[in-house]
């Protein structure tokens, strides 16, 4: 079976464009996190939804930043009016279980987005 | 808030050399522990976890971790290592009940050489 898939792999945005990343995660997976991970540093969490219900987005870094996940399956994170700070991989995980029990978070190969 | 120190940024072994990586968290309550291991080119892939129960848990490719509540640690250990371990090392916590992401460490680059 597919593990998660992001897309673009990379992506080039000049400083002030926006931009959306794409995450499909496994199929019937509940949970679904997005993590930002900046050169030499951990993953640091943004959000997370279960099924449609964004339940947490306190890392979310400023509120040019913004995510949906509308059908509970593909989400999507914007970040408008980019900056140079956001130059980052950006890694989406997803799990089989919602928040009753923990679970492993199976990662995708991350966007890698340079702002220029 | 939780955190994660991982000791050790870079480290430098021989094939075949004992291999123990550093972790230590801060959070008072239950945790969940895990550490994932990033190969070049390749995308975070968990190597071990602990929830409950015995402290000393083994993961894939001979690696284990053992996790000791008084230190706040869970170090990463395997006996001999091989070539094919050269990654980045990524120790992370999470809160017991599961809901939150992920806390992770800054990550341990290993190199291996032949």
């Amino acid at each position: 079976g597919a593990g998660v898939s992001q897309s673009p792999r990379y992506k080039v945005a000049k400083r002030g464009q926006d931009v959306a990343l794409r995450c499909d995660p496994i199929s019937g997976h509940v949970s679904l996190f997005w993590y930002q991970q900046a050169l030499g540093q951990g993953p640091e969490f943004l959000t997370y939804f279960q099924n449609e219900a964004q339940l947490d987005k306190s890392g979310l870094p400023s509120d040019r930043f913004f995510a949906e996940r509308p059908e509970g399956s593909v989400s999507t994170l914007k970040i408008q009016r980019t900056q140079q700070e956001d130059s980052a991989v950006y890694l989406c995980a997803s799990s089989p279980r919602g928040a009753s029990s923990y679970n492993e978070q199976f990662f995708g190969p991350g966007t890698r987005l340079t702002v220029l | 808030a939780q955190s994660v120190s991982q000791h050790n940024h870079h480290v430098i072994l021989s094939e075949a050399a004992s291999l123990e990586l550093g972790c230590n968290y801060s959070y008072g309550g239950t945790v969940n522990l895990f550490w994932y291991v990033q190969y070049p080119g390749q995308h975070l892939q968990l190597l071990l976890k602990y929830f409950s129960g015995d402290p000393l848990v083994k993961g894939i490719k001979g690696f284990e971790a053992e996790f000791i509540k008084s230190k706040f640690s869970f170090n990463l250990r395997k006996p001999s290592v091989q070539w094919s371990d050269t990654a980045e090392y990524f120790c992370a916590v999470n809160a017991g009940g599961g809901a939150d992401g992920l806390t992770f460490g800054k990550g341990t680059h290993l190199i291996i050489q032949p």
